[in-house]
């Protein structure tokens, strides 16, 4: 099983500053990584896919990078609809066994 | 845009069989993969499995001995069943659509809460 870690647990930041969480691979999953943001009571919702490809809604504030087993999302000056959890999940198996990183939980500082 | 929502019993008894529903709406269940998703209280996500329009199923080894997911095209709905529930199958879950293709990102329903207890 691909396992997913996500770093840090938490992240503090205010308004305005900037944001990068992480997410490792145990092994390659090359380009195959997906990125959701899940407030509190909601579904998560699909915000990056193929690790740098923003999903419908999402504004270019919100950017993703890596390949192999290193991957990052960056917001480039958050706003308060932004804090959220955040969770990274591979799609690279075949057949698919889908697997999630444990969350990144960005909160105002 | 494709919607989905899942529905079933929110209470179930342990070593009974979880049932739920995911139906479709703004497009067909034939054109896309389907997947189940879990979330224990609390806790990080877990897939279930996948079905297809075809009813070619994949399941989370983890899980494989319980599954059991069923597509039923005349409803435009799928399915899921989970056998000898637990406690520790308490957790919100969630049908969602691959974004693309069979191997893909995930667009997620509402999710439902189903509590294993007596």
């Amino acid at each position: 099983e691909i396992v997913m870690t996500q770093s840090p647990a938490t992240l503090s930041a205010s308004p305005g500053e900037g944001a990068t969480l992480s997410c490792r691979a145990s092994q390659t999953v090359s380009s195959n990584v997906a990125w959701y943001q899940q407030k509190p009571g909601q579904a998560p919702r699909l915000l990056m896919y193929n690790t740098s490809t923003r999903a419908t809604g999402f504004p270019a504030r919100f950017s993703g990078s890596g390949s192999g087993t290193e991957f990052t999302l960056t917001i480039s000056s958050l706003q308060s609809e932004d804090f959220a959890v955040y969770f990274c999940q591979q799609y690279y198996n075949w057949p698919p066994k889908y697997t999630f990183g444990q969350g990144t939980k960005l909160e105002i500082k | 845009q494709v919607q989905l929502q899942e529905s079933g019993p929110g209470l179930v008894n342990p070593s009974e069989t979880l049932s739920l529903t995911c139906s479709v709406s703004g497009g067909s269940v034939s054109s896309y993969f389907w997947s189940w998703i879990r979330q224990p209280p609390g806790k990080g996500l877990e897939w279930i499995g996948y079905i297809i329009y075809s009813g070619t199923t994949n399941y989370n080894p983890s899980l494989e001995s319980r599954v059991t997911m069923s597509i039923d095209t005349s409803k435009n709905q799928f399915s899921l069943k989970l056998t000898s529930v637990t406690a520790a199958d308490t957790a919100v879950y969630y049908c969602a659509r691959h974004r693309a293709g069979p191997n893909d990102s995930l667009v997620w329903g509402k999710g439902t809460t189903v509590t294993v207890s007596s």
